[in-house]
């Protein structure tokens, strides 16, 4: 019963180094998006994938951040010279349709990022 | 605007008793869904329900059952007789239809059940 699969659970980095948060969706879903938590609020949308594609990136920081959903392979979330307001949870969840309100998106466990 | 409120940050009860957990949305969409999901201490999320904002019937699964009120724009969760493992952080969210991507979630209520 493979869930949505987030990789590394807890990262460490210090300022000026690079994040790279890897995620594998639920077998046979093809929709990712990404969610940041700060600590004491609720996660915020980061970005919406498809395969290939980057379909929705409005909650990204315009600096500094990035994603990908290649053809093979994990979707990846990479933060280039971290800082220290960088440091929250970032979680995955996917879903097997997309673009539409009604889809529940499963999420995984998330990746904790502390950058020092 | 899109907007999810937990006005309750901590919540304890004692094992046994029933709580409630309030959600309050924001949205000039007509057509939205919301969710429940539960984050455990091991910290990932665990989707409870979905409802669509044309159903308003109260829907009850075990424990756990879920009062939709579009009137006072309000979808809170009660769990009956609760239990220890019922302890988490559990968070409301809106999925308004034109956003079809992404959910707005509410900052969370954390629920300790004393044994």
């Amino acid at each position: 019963n493979a869930g949505v699969m987030q990789n590394p659970r807890h990262l460490v980095r210090r300022r000026g180094q690079e994040a790279r948060l890897r995620c594998s969706p639920m077998k046979g879903h093809s929709h990712v998006y990404w969610y940041r938590q700060l600590p004491e609020e609720g996660l915020k949308f980061m970005v919406y994938l498809q395969k290939e594609n980057i379909i929705d990136e409005s909650g990204m920081p315009k600096e500094r951040f990035s994603a990908e959903f290649p053809k093979e392979g994990p979707s990846i979330l990479r933060i280039q010279q971290v800082v220290r307001g960088d440091s929250a949870a970032y979680f995955c969840a996917s879903s097997p349709r997309g673009g539409t309100a009604q889809e529940t998106q499963y999420f995984g466990p998330g990746t904790r990022l502390l950058v020092l | 605007a899109q907007k999810v409120t937990q006005a309750q940050t901590e919540i304890s009860v004692v094992e046994k008793e029933d709580v409630t957990l309030d959600c309050v949305y924001e949205t000039r969409d007509t057509t939205y869904y919301l969710f429940w999901y539960k984050q455990p201490p091991s910290g990932e999320l665990v989707f409870l329900i979905r409802r669509n904002s044309f159903d308003e019937q109260n829907e009850i699964s075990g424990r756990y059952s879920w009062n939709f009120q579009k009137s006072t724009s309000s979808f809170n969760f009660t769990i009956t007789a609760s239990q220890v493992v019922d302890s988490a952080v559990y968070f409301c969210a809106l999925s308004p239809s034109n956003t079809g991507n992404q959910f707005y979630f509410g900052t969370g209520t954390s629920l300790t059940v004393i044994p």
